[in-house]
């Protein structure tokens, strides 16, 4: 079964950090590349970021640029969101996305004092 | 940057109605533009990509058309179970932007 499981969500101060992992199973995952995307509460969706099969082409929303960093290892079968200099506008639930199919459940980010 | 525009914000439908949402792209985007469902509390789920091609396991009565700036989802007979929010997703050029969603509520 193709899956992806997210961790690493929880509880952070503005400015703090904190690192989300997707873990991929039941599919080739260097062969996929893998987005971030998320949802703050009662708010539609929104594109985080995107990184190619190799890790090469790494792309940002222009709200995270600079703060979040998207990285893969393809022998782990897993993509991590580092998150820095998190600010109250970055709560919200995070998804894994195989491109254009494959979602995960999410994990929630609060950025609260 | 493409920005995605959906109409309309929110719809009512009654069980067994067609309807049709729009999502226009500020630019070109080709084919490349995603369709998905999300019901409260849940993860979003992948329907349509390539504008017009099914995923697997979506039923019949979801299809999407259109290229370049304007798109469709069109749903045919409702079920109880498509009440939900659709949102399109461009997917040419970064940023992979979404459209602001459209809520489908049951009249």
């Amino acid at each position: 079964e193709v899956q992806l499981v997210e961790s690493g969500g929880g509880l952070a101060k503005p400015g703090g950090s904190l690192r989300l992992s997707c873990a991929a199973s039941g599919f080739t995952f260097s062969l996929f590349s893998m987005n971030w995307v998320r949802q703050a509460p009662g708010k539609g969706l929104e594109w985080v970021s995107t990184i190619s099969t190799s890790g090469k082409d790494i792309y940002y929303a222009a709200s995270v640029k600079g703060r979040f960093t998207l990285s893969r290892d393809n022998a782990k079968n897993s993509v991590y969101l580092q998150m820095n200099s998190l600010r109250a506008e970055d709560t919200g639930v995070y998804y894994c996305l195989r491109t254009m199919d494959v979602w995960g459940q999410g994990t929630t980010v609060i950025v609260s004092s | 940057d493409i920005q995605m525009t959906q109409s309309p914000s929110s719809l009512s439908a009654s069980v067994g109605d067609t309807v049709v949402i729009t999502c226009r792209a500020s630019e070109d985007v080709r084919i490349y533009l995603a369709w998905f469902q999300q019901k409260p509390g849940k993860p979003p789920k992948s329907l349509i990509f390539a504008s017009s091609s099914m995923q697997r396991g979506v039923p019949s009565r979801f299809s999407g058309s259109g290229s370049g700036t304007d798109f469709t989802l069109t749903i045919s007979s409702l079920q109880p179970e498509d009440f939900a929010t659709y949102y399109c997703q461009q997917y040419l050029h970064s940023p992979y932007n979404f459209g602001q969603g459209t809520e489908l509520e049951i009249k």
